[in-house]
């Protein structure tokens, strides 16, 4: 059974631009979370996905967005670059998004954005 | 608003010996708490849970404490072992969210 897959694995853009990553879960997940993870900040959550639908967001900006497609791929976008989004930005799915101690989050290798 | 903290950046132990890993919450509604344990270029894997009703779980040799009181988790692993060395994150749930802790890097020591 594969593994949860984000590509690309690594990534540089300049201040300004846009990028996009993709996350796709593991067979018949159908939940899948996005997580931005900094040193010293730890996995800050930014949003989870369900059936194509938004299910929750974290605190961050309008300019990072996301969506889901109907084989449960999943997309995030950040716009208008900064600095500051360098990081690793990691992808989990689960079989749905009301856990239990059983239904934990498998994590990709995540996306390493690095902005210049 | 840091739910879960990790405060402990980095932990250094001999091979054999304990390690303990701690993190402490705000949130007193979390319903359960999980570790999660992350090697250099892989993303997390699930290590072990427990749920609020409960104060001990054990797995092998990782043992996970909570105290609802103190508002208090810990990890032990023992004994501890080179293929250890990680990035540990504390996590907790409430409501269906997941969040995680900033991450204590454990180094264990031949």
């Amino acid at each position: 059974k594969a593994g949860v897959t984000q590509t690309p694995r690594y990534l540089i853009k300049t201040r300004g631009q846009q990028v996009t990553l993709s996350c796709s879960p593991i067979s018949g997940h159908r939940s899948v979370s996005w997580y931005q993870q900094t040193p010293g900040q730890g996995l800050q959550f930014l949003f989870e996905y369900f059936s194509e639908t938004q299910r929750n967001k974290g605190n961050f900006p309008g300019r990072f967005s996301g969506r889901q497609f109907s084989n449960s791929r999943s997309e995030m976008n950040v716009s208008t670059l900064e600095l500051g989004d360098s990081a690793l930005y990691l992808c989990a799915s689960s079989l749905s998004p009301f856990r239990g101690l059983n239904t934990e989050a498998f994590f990709g290798q995540g996306t390493r954005l690095t902005v210049v | 608003d840091q739910q879960v903290k990790q405060n402990s950046p980095s932990l250094s132990v001999q091979e054999g010996r304990i390690s303990i890993l701690n993190c402490d919450y705000t949130n007193s509604m979390f319903d359960y708490f999980l570790w999660y344990k992350k090697y250099p270029a892989e993303g997390p894997t699930f290590l072990i849970s427990i749920s609020s009703i409960k104060d001990k779980n054990e797995d092998g040799r990782f043992t996970v404490f909570l105290n609802k009181s103190a508002k208090h988790l810990s990890l032990h692993i023992v004994p501890s072992q080179p293929g250890d060395s990680a990035v540990y994150f504390c996590a907790a749930v409430v409501n269906n969210d997941m969040r995680f802790g900033a991450g204590t890097r454990l180094t264990v020591k031949p």
